[in-house]
């Protein structure tokens, strides 16, 4: 079936260096990917997301990449500052949303 | 805030009992997800309403059901509670499944504790 992979699973890097998250996707029929953070205690939310006919989006400091012929996509979060240490999700959508297993991002001071 | 609620907040409850939790979807919304997510887990989806009608199962076991109902709120009912269900359960909503808008948006979530 649908599957996602997404890695690391925890990463940790110091303030203000970059941070990049990787998925892979299985349906080559899959059109839109969306980037959610959880905070801890609360609900996911969406922090950017992409379409297939897309292939970089930006949005202050996080960006996205897609490859579609690689079937993998990206998250890009450029200065990190310790508010974005989180859990991140990648997603991506045929007919549902097959959901990653989620990155916990480390912010070191 | 994203506009979706659910309560209750927290709820603790024995082995074997049956709990009932609520959401209500942001205006508008007319689909609603129930995802599970336990410890340091991911989200497991669950189950997904569209307009009153089911529209997607995911990993829901028979004795969880859930329903939505005319004014498109919905209700998550888990029954014969074991102590592995216990969990955040996220419901979160959308304009349209397939359509333009694809954003889901999550409420705060209703933490279970089975004891």
């Amino acid at each position: 079936g649908e599957n996602v992979e997404q890695h690391p699973s925890t990463l940790s890097v110091q303030e203000g260096d970059s941070a990049v998250i990787k998925c892979t996707y299985s349906d080559s029929a899959s059109n839109y990917f969306p980037w959610y953070k959880q905070e801890l205690g609360k609900g996911p939310q969406l922090i950017i997301d992409i379409r297939s006919n897309v292939g970089e989006k930006k949005d202050q400091r996080i960006a996205v990449t897609l490859n579609k012929t690689a079937k993998h996509f990206s998250l890009h979060i450029t200065e990190t500052q310790p508010e974005d240490s989180a859990v991140y999700f990648c997603a991506a959508r045929n007919y549902q949303l097959i959901w990653g297993a989620g990155t916990k991002l480390i912010i070191k001071p | 805030d994203s506009g979706v609620t659910q309560t209750p907040k927290h709820l603790i409850t024995a082995t074997g009992q049956r709990v009932t939790l609520r959401c209500s979807p942001r205006s508008g919304d007319l689909s609603v997800y129930w995802y599970q997510q336990s410890l340091d887990q991911g989200l497991q989806f669950l189950i997904q309403y569209y307009n009153g009608e089911e529209r997607a199962k995911g990993n829901i076991l028979e004795r969880f059901s859930a329903q939505q109902f005319p004014d498109l709120h919905s209700e998550l009912n888990l029954s014969s509670l074991e102590l592995g269900d216990s969990a955040l359960y996220f419901c979160a909503s959308s304009v349209d499944p397939g359509g333009r808008s694809e954003t889901q948006y999550f409420g705060p979530g209703t933490r279970l504790l089975v004891l």
